[in-house]
């Protein structure tokens, strides 16, 4: 079983609508919760991150932990052409004083217009 | 000013050559990764550096072999390559657990 579990899509939706991703985990020891956003051929970027069970709202995104459940969430709001890339979450457990990160492995989002 | 810069961006190469990928990030981060994303776009951790001293070694083949002349560089050097070899490779740096800044990507075709 893969420490992070994620759909790969591909996920199609008209403009306007919510958007839901998600990811289920295995390893307790995650301490912070993470989404990135990477557009084709570029870098994975850095969206939001979470530390506990809980809500986070930034913008039109929101992400959910539930952390007794394992179970995390990114909702987009009002969803964009420019919303379109492939979103992977990620956990991050603390290693031998280093911060070691496990992606999913990604969802690939379009949004149509 | 990028942030986590890598080079080169593109490296087209045969079988069994030698290759090294270069990165400098200007954030001030104490660590500093090497990352692996297949076809998939699948990312998967190889190394990491904390203060040039080596931290994170995953299962990686021995012909890949990182090396951090100062914090704030963290080079990987990759022998004798081979076609399953081809991928993009990424750097990133960190300061906590809150999440990496990544580079742009170096994308390496073996053939």
């Amino acid at each position: 079983q893969k420490e992070v579990e994620q759909d790969p899509g591909p996920l199609s939706v008209p403009e306007g609508a919510i958007v839901s991703l998600n990811c289920t985990y295995s390893n307790s020891a995650f301490q912070y919760f993470m989404w990135y956003r990477q557009y084709s051929r570029k870098g994975p970027e850095l969206l939001m991150y979470t530390y506990s069970s809980g809500n986070k709202e930034d913008g039109r995104f929101t992400a959910q932990v539930d952390k007794s459940s394992k179970y995390i969430s990114l909702f987009i709001r009002d969803s964009q052409p420019s919303d379109s890339a492939t979103y992977l979450c990620a956990m991050s457990a603390l290693i031998s004083s280093a911060s070691k990160i496990i992606f999913g492995s990604g969802t690939r989002l379009s949004i149509r217009p | 000013d990028t942030a986590v810069s890598q080079t080169p961006k593109y490296l087209v190469t045969q079988m069994g050559n030698d290759k090294s990928i270069k990165c400098e990030q200007n954030l001030g981060h104490d660590t500093m990764y090497w990352y692996k994303q297949d076809s998939k776009k699948f990312l998967k951790i190889m190394f990491s550096y904390n203060n040039k001293e080596l931290i994170i070694n995953e299962t990686v083949p021995n012909r890949f072999s990182p090396k951090s002349p100062d914090k704030a560089h963290l080079n990987l050097h990759i022998n004798s390559l081979e076609l399953g070899d081809s991928a993009v490779y990424f750097c990133a740096s960190s300061q906590d657990m809150r999440g990496y800044t990544f580079g742009s990507g170096t994308r390496l075709t073996v053939v």
